[in-house]
């Protein structure tokens, strides 16, 4: 079976912080994709970043970074020099190439302080 | 990126008639088609995969016969919720496979009266 735990229901960061969304997943499949997606208000799901299982490297977008930690099966989310736009849910979640589905953690609201 | 579009975007029904809502990818080919389920301040919860040509997988607990969906070509899947309730009353949303990415559509807001 496949889980993704977001402990963090809601998080807040000062604007122009940094600020550490936590995840963590369990999967049997040895090929799986990792991803964060953003929902604002607007509810339209929005890809923030995505790492294949199969990459040691974190990625990186722009302000956006992960933490991936294959092992513990951890994939976190590091938003720097946050700003007012980057307020939202986040979710992260996990696609199973072999099963073919992608599940998603329960999210977590982020509120940015100006 | 790819374009995933969602009709319509909100529907309001009477409590036992059906509804149905199309997602199309507008500028790519999906094989596979994914419906989930977000009620407010929730997750999305993964109702079925949609195959084309091939009949859908549901997640374990989602009717099949309530739910009917059909992928009849690469672009366009339907979700037809038949007999809805007011506690169907949800928002929907599909997303569309391509490139080891998943595209999104925008939702559709359904309420049952």
């Amino acid at each position: 079976a496949q889980t993704v735990t977001q402990s963090q229901p809601e998080m807040s960061v000062q604007e122009a912080e940094t600020v550490t969304l936590s995840c963590t997943y369990d999967t049997s499949e040895s090929d799986y994709y990792l991803f964060w997606y953003k929902q604002p208000p607007s509810r339209q799901m929005i890809l923030v970043i995505r790492q294949e299982a199969y990459k040691q490297q974190n990625a990186t977008e722009n302000r956006f970074s992960v933490n991936f930690q294959k092992a513990a099966k951890s994939f976190s989310l590091k938003i720097s020099d946050s700003q007012l736009g980057d307020a939202a849910m986040y979710f992260c979640a996990c696609y199973q190439t072999g099963a073919n589905n992608l599940f998603f953690g329960t999210g977590t609201r982020l509120t940015v302080i100006p | 990126g790819a374009v995933v579009s969602q009709h319509p975007s909100w529907v309001i029904c009477k409590s036992g008639t059906s509804v149905k809502i199309e997602c199309r990818s507008l500028d790519f080919q999906a094989t596979t088609m994914f419906w989930y389920r977000q009620f407010p301040k929730q997750s999305l919860m993964l109702m079925a995969t949609s195959n084309e040509g091939s009949k859908a997988t549901y997640e374990q607990g989602v009717e099949k016969d309530k739910f009917l969906i059909n992928h009849a070509s690469l672009t366009l899947s339907t979700l037809t919720v038949t007999s809805a309730h007011p506690e169907d009353s949800s928002f929907y949303i599909c997303s569309a496979s391509g490139g080891g990415e998943q595209f999104f559509g925008p939702g559709t807001r359904l309420t049952v009266l």
